[in-house]
């Protein structure tokens, strides 16, 4: 158990719907990175959260946003669905060092009928 | 474009033999190398990690060999166990940057009993 939680763990919605992905960082903390998994294309980095700004983004779609909270939980909202955004969907949290471990969550697998 | 290349795809061993997997990258920026093991419904999971300033690094039946100047860095896994039938990925990552990982695109080791 990496320490990382990621609700909810599946996910069936429609086209064109909106999904919140959640996500709770190791107790600690600071870092929060968002990754997309595929099979065609991979594990891709989309977006980083550090202590509750923004710090990087990767090949994040326009209708994708995130945000990190006081508490320093992070959320990934995806909007206007298309099936091709059907992927498994990781957190990792770091405490903050640009070389620390990233330990992932177990994932959210987010099914676009 | 950063990017990784890993190879192969897909690898069978035999309980007892050595598996390999080699990554290559093309920004020379690049100065952290973790390699992640991901089990299926899982998320991947830290399984050792080298820096360019060393050419080898050996944690229990794993290794990591790096050659800086050739930009490829391996994975060798002897003893192969069943156990350790999963899927591998190499990444990079810049430090100077935000530290986000750069993946290959995975190898599923099968390891037959």
């Amino acid at each position: 158990d990496s320490g990382v939680t990621q609700t909810p763990k599946h996910l069936i919605t429609a086209t064109g719907q909106r999904v919140t992905l959640r996500c709770s960082p190791r107790s600690g903390d600071l870092s929060v990175y968002w990754y997309q998994q595929s099979l065609d294309q991979g594990l891709q980095f989309l977006i980083q959260y550090y202590n509750g700004e923004e710090r990087a983004k990767g090949n994040i779609l326009e209708r994708f946003s995130a945000q990190q909270f006081p508490d320093l939980h992070s959320e990934l909202n995806l909007s206007s669905l298309e099936l091709g955004d059907s992927a498994l969907y990781f957190c990792a949290s770091t405490s903050g060092g640009r070389t620390d471990t990233q330990y992932f969550g177990p994932g959210t697998r987010l099914t676009v009928l | 474009q950063q990017q990784v290349k890993q190879s192969p795809q897909s690898l069978i061993v035999q309980k007892g033999g050595i598996s390999i997997i080699n990554c290559a990258y093309e920004n020379t920026a690049f100065d952290y190398f973790p390699w992640y093991q991901q089990f299926p419904g899982k998320g991947p999971a830290l399984l050792i990690a080298i820096r360019p300033d060393v050419s080898e690094k050996k944690e229990g039946r794993f290794t990591i060999s790096f050659n800086k100047s050739a930009k490829q860095f391996s994975l060798h896994i002897m003893d192969s166990q069943p156990g350790d039938s999963a899927t591998y990925f190499c990444a990079a990552s810049d430090s100077s940057n935000t530290g986000k990982l750069i993946f290959g695109q995975g190898t599923t080791l099968q390891v037959k009993p």
